[in-house]
């Protein structure tokens, strides 16, 4: 157990369901970060929220919509998902003085869209 | 266009000998440089890092060597273990971009072989 956790850790839907991922850190971390994993590519960055307001948005569609209600919470809402968005979502969180060390990652939420 | 790449997509190697996993990377300004070790099924975790004002950062069996003229980046590991085999990512960023800017790359798959 890294100290940020993900929920659930596979999920299944369709792609007219509206589902949710969580993240919660107790780091005390003051930023916290949504990646995306696919198939070989490289980590990609979704959405960056420091001191809970979102300051970086890579181009994400619309139909992934992040929520941030405090420093200790972090949401992605999903609707509408194409499979292509299968994917490995990382959820991570930092210190952000702390570049020595870089970000904690979850365990991640394995997604596949139906 | 890829700002990291690691162009060797997997790596084997015996136990007890070196294993050395590189990374190039595009942009001068990049000045702090990390590399992330990764499980199946789990996140990825910080390794060992490295900031543009040094050559070398070593962490018992890992090494970091930066040649900043040549923009490359390597890790050795030395002795390799089997508990070593996992996919091994470099990362970079820039102290003077916004949170959240870690760039990594595709990832090296090591295995270590008994």
């Amino acid at each position: 157990e890294t100290g940020v956790t993900q929920t659930p850790r596979h999920l299944v839907m369709g792609m007219t369901n509206k589902k949710s991922l969580k993240c919660e850190q107790h780091l005390g971390h003051n930023a916290m970060y949504w990646y995306k994993q696919s198939a070989k590519k490289p980590l990609e960055l979704m959405f960056v929220y420091s001191l809970e307001e979102r300051v970086e948005n890579n181009s994400v569609p619309s139909r992934f919509s992040p929520e941030c209600p405090n420093s200790s919470h972090l949401f992605l809402h999903l609707h509408t998902l194409q499979p292509e968005d299968s994917a490995l979502y990382l959820c991570a969180s930092s210190h952000g003085a702390s570049r020595g060390y870089g970000y904690t990652f979850g365990s991640g939420t394995r997604l596949t869209v139906v | 266009d890829q700002q990291v790449k690691q162009n060797s997509p997997s790596l084997s190697v015996q136990e007890g000998r070196i294993s050395i996993l590189n990374c190039d990377y595009t942009n001068s300004m990049f000045d702090y440089f990390l590399w992330y070790k990764k499980y199946p099924a789990e996140g990825p975790t910080f390794l060992i890092s490295i900031s543009s004002i040094k050559d070398k950062n070593e962490d018992g069996r890992f090494t970091v060597f930066l040649n900043k003229s040549a923009k490359h980046l390597s890790l050795h590991i030395v002795p390799s273990q089997p508990g070593d085999s996992a996919v091994y990512f470099c990362a970079v960023t820039n102290y003077g971009g916004s949170q959240g800017n870690l760039i990594f790359g595709k990832g090296t798959k090591l295995s270590v072989k008994p």
